[in-house]
């Protein structure tokens, strides 16, 4: 089975850091590119950062650049999620996915169950 | 960035009805378009891929049709597993931008 599971969410105070952890299975995580989504409590999704399956292309939504680092092991099948600075506005459930890539499109599938972050004093 | 609409918010249907959601993109996007399915306390499914793809293992009630701007997700006959909340996305481009969702509700 694929699958995604996500850890390291929690309450943390405005300015402090989180790092989350996704660790995938029942596939060849190295061969994959990777997501972070999040979804404000009762709001729409919102697309997070990009990393490729070697690591040589890496994208972040404006909304975290400077503040978030993606990265991860191959090696341990994990991704990360570095969240540094953290505001009020971070506040989300924040999920990995899988991206599964053509040579036309792509899509994300599957997704974690999520991690919770809380910001707030 | 694509800026993605979806038609209606909120959606009030009955069992056995056909609904239709609508995502309209902000620039041609070709078939570069996805449509997952999301219920309260879970993670997004995939349902379309590549506008008019069905993904493995989803019922073939769902459809999805359209091209450039202008795309729609059919349910023919709703049962009741399906009252959801619908996202369109676009992978045209990055950054990844979703629509803002359609909760489909009981009527």
């Amino acid at each position: 089975e694929v699958k995604l599971v996500e850890s390291g969410g929690g309450l943390v105070q405005p300015g402090g850091s989180l790092r989350l952890s996704c660790t995938a299975s029942g596939f060849t995580f190295s061969t994959y590119e990777m997501n972070w989504v999040r979804q404000a409590p009762g709001k729409g999704l919102e697309w997070v950062s990009y990393i490729s399956n070697t690591v040589n292309t890496i994208y972040y939504a404006d909304s975290v650049k400077g503040r978030f680092t993606i990265s991860r092991d191959n090696a341990k099948n994990s991704l990360f999620l570095q969240m540094n600075s953290l505001r009020a506005e971070d506040t989300a459930v924040y999920y990995c996915a899988r991206v599964v890539t053509t040579s036309t499109t792509d899509w994300f599938d599957p997704w974690g169950q999520g991690t919770l972050v809380t910001v707030s004093s | 960035d694509i800026q993605m609409t979806q038609s209606p918010s909120s959606l009030s249907a009955s069992v056995g009805d056909r609904v239709t959601i609508t995502c309209r993109a902000s620039q041609s996007i070709n078939t570069y378009l996805n449509w997952y399915q999301q219920k309260p306390g879970k993670a997004p499914k995939l349902l379309i891929y590549a506008a008019s793809s069905l993904q493995s293992g989803v019922p073939s009630r769902f459809s999805g049709s359209g091209s450039g701007t202008d795309f729609t997700l059919t349910i023919s006959s709703l049962q009741p597993e399906d009252f959801a909340t619908f996202f369109c996305q676009q992978s045209y481009g990055i950054p990844y931008t979703f629509g803002q969702g359609t909760k489909l509700h009981i009527k």
